[in-house]
């Protein structure tokens, strides 16, 4: 599996701001994704981050809310945009070859606290 | 929205005892993956079944999978403290994303 890192691990925020959270894999993956755990929840799919074009986002999740860039195979980044207490959660990002029987892995996440 | 549901939401038992956690889900899938989370840490994976196999083992874990019930289980023999955690069950078909159930909070007690 690849090694994935994130930046920071945690931040606190004041509302109305953005933050810019990293993720760097150590191999070339296919496909990497963002997930959110608000507190004492499950993880919920944002979107599908697609190298070189748009994220592919999910139902409830928008591009001006959570822009997402993949310049490469290996970095992708995730915006909290206009940021608000409701945004309070961990981000995980997570990355896996294409196919149907590949583990998916997990980064360590960032826990975000919006003030 | 979630796949599927797990039960029991939480679990307390002793240590030294087996732990099975039930997970369920909707659709057809090509596998299952289940994860451990320490305190709302990043995920660990623990193990993949794949939707033509019914039993899979490692070390201290087992996992069943049921198509036909669209269920899954994941015991856990002879607890240890260190075992204390939440644990997800994970599902998708092809090359979709991962769509979570809600988790099983485990506490192992010394």
């Amino acid at each position: 599996s690849a090694v994935i890192s994130q930046k920071p691990s945690r931040d606190i925020c004041q509302r109305g701001t953005s933050l810019t959270i990293q993720c760097q894999v150590d191999s070339q993956v296919t496909m990497m994704f963002w997930y959110r755990q608000q507190p004492g929840q499950s993880l919920t799919l944002i979107a599908t981050a697609n190298q070189g074009s748009e994220a592919t986002y999910e139902s409830g999740f928008v591009i001006d809310k959570f822009p997402i860039s993949r310049p490469n195979l290996t970095f992708s980044t995730l915006t909290v945009s206009n940021m608000s207490p409701e945004d309070s959660s961990i981000y995980l990002c997570s990355e896996r070859l294409a196919g149907a029987y590949n583990e998916q892995f997990f980064g360590p996440g960032t826990r975000l606290t919006v003030l | 929205s979630q796949q599927g549901e797990e039960d029991p939401q939480a679990l307390s038992i002793q240590e030294g005892e087996n732990a099975t956690m039930n997970c369920s889900y909707k659709t057809s899938i090509n596998n299952l993956q289940w994860y451990r989370q320490n305190s709302g840490r990043g995920l660990v994976h623990l193990i993949l079944i794949r939707s033509n196999e019914r039993e899979k083992h490692s070390g201290r874990l087992r996992v069943t999978l049921d198509t036909s019930k669209k269920s899954s289980s994941l015991l856990i023999t002879a607890s240890r403290a260190a075992d204390t955690a939440s644990y997800f069950c994970a599902t998708n078909s092809g090359n979709t994303p991962l769509v979570f159930g809600k988790g099983t909070r485990l506490s192992v007690i010394a």
